[in-house]
């Protein structure tokens, strides 16, 4: 079945480093790819999303490229703040509408 | 985008009890779906919920635990029954944004904090 996996964290930073946050997925077909974040106390949203091969999704200067060869979607920041602490999930969708998330990776941005 | 409400925000419940949450969204959507957000754990999908049909469970999610009800487009409710301190979760409503047969994106409710005593 579809599955998405990613690194564990937590992950912590100071600011203004570099962010790299790992995501292989398995799935059949075509999936879409999505990167969502869950900052503390607050609902899930949408980060950026992927829909096809080699697509670059941005957001708040975040990024993250669809690599099918390697079906790889890892999310990168070249510079992280404190207000970027949360948890992040990568997530796909086969077409199915719902969603398969990772397990979710906490990243802590210290001052 | 959608705005989706959920109610209770939060509850406390007995064991052998059960509760209906509610999900409400602002503009009408064919499809909605409930999840799990176990503590410290990532987000399990529970079922989907299409109006006018019987909603569709994932594995290891059954109807008699986890009842749903989808009586229009813009609304649906999950009763989590007969609970165990093992259903101690956050419950997630979600729905696909407004061109539900093409690709878009998923819009999620605030969830309901459920702990089971």
């Amino acid at each position: 079945g579809d599955s998405v996996t990613q690194m564990e964290g937590p992950v912590t930073l100071s600011e203004e480093a570099f962010l790299t946050i790992n995501c292989t997925y398995t799935a059949t077909g075509y999936p879409s790819l999505f990167w969502y974040v869950q900052y503390p106390g607050e609902g899930l949203q949408l980060l950026l999303k992927a829909t096809k091969a080699d697509d670059k999704g941005s957001n708040k200067g975040f990024e993250a490229t669809y690599r099918k060869e390697t079906t790889s979607f890892h999310l990168e920041k070249g510079s992280v703040q404190v207000s970027d602490s949360a948890v992040y999930f990568c997530a796909l969708d086969t077409g199915r509408r719902a969603l398969t998330f990772g397990s979710g990776t906490r990243l802590q941005v210290q001052p | 985008s959608a705005v989706i409400s959920q109610k209770p925000s939060r509850d406390i419940c007995q064991r052998g009890t059960s509760l209906t949450i509610q999900c409400q969204v602002d503009s009408q959507v064919t499809m909605m779906f409930w999840y799990r957000q176990q503590p410290g754990q990532s987000l399990t999908l529970i079922a989907t919920a299409n109006q006018g049909s019987e909603a569709t469970y994932e594995s290891g999610f059954v109807i008699d635990k986890f009842p749903i009800s989808r009586p229009n487009l813009t609304f649906s409710t999950l009763t989590v029954s007969n609970m165990s301190p093992e259903d101690s979760s956050i419950y997630l409503c979600s729905v696909g944004g407004p061109k539900v047969f093409s690709y878009n994106e998923q819009f999620f409710g605030p969830g309901t904090r459920l702990t089971v005593l």
